[in-house]
Formats: structure tokens, C-alpha cells, sequence
């Protein structure tokens, strides 16, 4: 059974800190690795990796891959209130559907 | 920027009802899907619709679930006969053809909340 593994599980930081939040998965067949942001409904994406090694940024996030030790990590530099949501991490396996195999999350909570 | 829209936002039946949720997917998308996320727990795949038949189904969409596009813009989730532990979000998503420049990402809606009595 594919498996996609987050942590931490929930995180409280202040205004003005870095965090990284990892992912690590277990698949029969990869395509690519999403992050999204959840705020209160629809997951908004973030970032999709297929290879290893390449950083994606967009802003103050960023994202890398190691497909040797099947993980991720998405990194926020100076954070900010607006930054608290659930961060969720999805593989993508090839076939039919293409589906998405989400982790449970990371909370994240930046504090003034 | 194009979005999916689901209706409703929030649906309540009575246990043994039958349940249709709507999505209208971003209009040039070809790949549909819906998921669903019980609270607190991950979202999950159910079932994913490519040229007006479903291409990939998990082991919770059962005969109780079933999908379709009655006309060329909706595509619709119907639950049979709900159960209380169909009572979750249900997301809709979409995505476009992989391009050769990129690839397409799923595009999901704001969600339908479907609670069971």
C-alpha cells in the first residue's frame, strides 16, 4: 500500500522564524511529488517535483527532493501569520488516474 | 484565474438518503476527480474520470458511489444510500493534458461538507 508520511505533525513558531517540514513516502510507482496549502477548504498547490536535487522557490518557500531516500522538504523563510495552515504532501503514481496519495499534514501556527 | 466550483457548500441527510454533489471543473481540464478528507484524517482518492468512464476507483468507492458527466461542464458525485461515515469533505478536482513545457497540476475545488444524521 503506497504510504506518504509527514512531520512533524503540528508546529507553533513566531513571526520571523524558518521551518522545514518533511515528507517522506513509500510507493509502488512515482511520478511527482506535490505540496499544497490548506487554509480553511480547497488545498492551493505549491510545488511539484519530478527530480532530484533541483529546488523550487516561489517567494519565501521552497521545496527540494531526494528520490534516493524518498523524501521532501518544504522550507518557509520568515515566516508569517499568514503562513499558518496545513501543509499536505502528495505523491502522484502513473496509471489510469493519476491519483494523489496525500500524508496527514503538518499543522503549522506562526504566532506574533 | 479559472476555478473548480462545487455545490453545495454544505449538505445535511438524513442516514439512507441519496446525496448528489456537483463540480464544475476548470472548462479546458479533460481528467476529474474526486476525493474526500473525514475530519482530521487525510484526504483521500476515490475515483478519477477520463473520457466519460472512470479510469481509477479506490477501495471506498464501492457500489454505493457513482460518477458522471450528464452534459459537457458537470460532473457529478452521487452516494446511493449515505452512510454516517460518509460524512466528510468532499473535494472536486481537475487537472488539464500534461503539456511537454510542464505539467498539469490538480486544480481543487472549495469542497462540499456532506454530514450524515
Amino acid at each position: 500500500e503506497d504510504k506518504v508520511v509527514q512531520s512533524p505533525l503540528s508546529l507553533v513558531v513566531h513571526e520571523g522564524d524558518t521551518v522545514t517540514l518533511n515528507c517522506s513516502y513509500e510507493v509502488t510507482n512515482f511520478r511527482s511529488l506535490l505540496w499544497y496549502k490548506q487554509e480553511k477548504k480547497a488545498p492551493t498547490f505549491l510545488f511539484m517535483l519530478t527530480s532530484s536535487g533541483i529546488e523550487k522557490k516561489s517567494g519565501r518557500l521552497s521545496s527540494i527532493l531526494d528520490k534516493k531516500e524518498l523524501f521532501s522538504i518544504l522550507n518557509i523563510t520568515a515566516t508569517q501569520t499568514g503562513d499558518s495552515a496545513i501543509y499536505l504532501c502528495a505523491v502522484e503514481s502513473p496509471g489510469g488516474g493519476n491519483k494523489l496519495t496525500f500524508g496527514t499534514g503538518t499543522q503549522l501556527k506562526v504566532e506574533l | 484565474e479559472p476555478e473548480v466550483t462545487q455545490t453545495p457548500s454544505h449538505q445535511v441527510t438524513q442516514m439512507g438518503q441519496e446525496v448528489i454533489l456537483r463540480c464544475v471543473p476548470i472548462s479546458n481540464h479533460l481528467y476529474f476527480y474526486w476525493y474526500r478528507q473525514i475530519l482530521g484524517q487525510k484526504v483521500e482518492f476515490l475515483v478519477s474520470f477520463y473520457n466519460n468512464e472512470i479510469s481509477e476507483k479506490s477501495e471506498i468507492f464501492d457500489d454505493q458511489f457513482s460518477v458522471e458527466r450528464p452534459d459537457g461542464s458537470n460532473f457529478t458525485l452521487k452516494i446511493r444510500s449515505t452512510k454516517l461515515e460518509d460524512s466528510a469533505m468532499y473535494f472536486c478536482a481537475s487537472r488539464g493534458r500534461r503539456a511537454s513545457s510542464g505539467a498539469n497540476v490538480l486544480t481543487f475545488g472549495a469542497g462540499s461538507r456532506l454530514t450524515v444524521l
